[in-house]
């Protein structure tokens, strides 16, 4: 079944250190997403991949990064930075990088907890 | 930044009732789009509107996209305990347009008792 994986399903960290989040989808989609999601909150772009070897900021990109070095992949990584890395992160991916026609697909997100 | 209000932030209702949440901006949007996210999961797309005043259905959802194209609203008939969830709007200002632009409401906490 073609879909979107996120792993681990739940990450505890201790402050200062970092931590990368992985996220893999097999639906040949070019563009890939990283929203962060806090209790009551909409979502909010972190970063996102239009192409492999091509990523822009979202809104909240300070104290994160990611790469994209294949198509299937788009890892991203909490750094130390981050002033409130506690939240849920959503991975999403989409055919095209335009919005008609081409929704976002969801992963089932990876709760991370920092202490 | 842009800013979607969504309302209610939360519904208790009755299994059978019929459920209305709505989506508004100060601005003019011209994609608006629809997610249930259930606990523990990722959003998942129920409806997508691309024109003003168009109705679309989805089963027992109805999405409206508003004449002003400030609005959005989502009807859901006859509820059932499966409908429990966080329900999003998410707009774009522009016809389609770069997704890394859409911007997402707070959410509607919807909870059925059967």
């Amino acid at each position: 079944d073609g879909g979107i994986t996120q792993s681990p399903k739940y990450l505890f960290r201790k402050e200062g250190q970092n931590v990368t989040l992985s996220c893999e989808q097999n639906l040949n989609h070019d563009a890939m997403y990283w929203y962060r999601q806090d209790p009551g909150q909409g979502l909010r772009l972190i970063y996102y991949s239009q192409i492999v070897n091509d990523f822009q900021k979202g809104d909240i990109a300070e104290g994160y990064s990611v790469s994209r070095e294949k198509k299937e992949s788009f890892p991203l990584t909490v750094t130390s930075a981050q002033k409130n890395p506690t939240a849920f992160y959503l991975c999403a991916s989409s055919f095209g990088a335009e919005l008609y026609n081409s929704p976002l697909h969801f992963g089932n997100g990876t709760r991370l907890t920092v202490t | 930044g842009q800013q979607l209000n969504q309302s209610p932030q939360s519904m208790f209702i009755q299994e059978g009732e019929d459920v209305s949440m709505n989506c508004t901006s100060s601005s003019i949007f011209n994609t608006w789009l629809w997610y249930k996210q259930e606990p523990g999961e990722g959003p998942v797309l129920l409806i997508a509107l691309y024109k003003a005043g168009e109705l679309t259905s989805n089963g027992r959802l109805t999405a409206q996209f508003g004449i002003t194209r400030k609005d959005s609203f989502l009807n859901i008939s006859a509820s059932i305990p499966s409908d429990v969830g966080i329900y999003f709007c998410a707009g774009h200002r522009s016809y389609g347009g770069s997704q890394g632009n859409l911007i997402f409401g707070k959410g509607t906490k919807l909870s059925v008792k059967p």
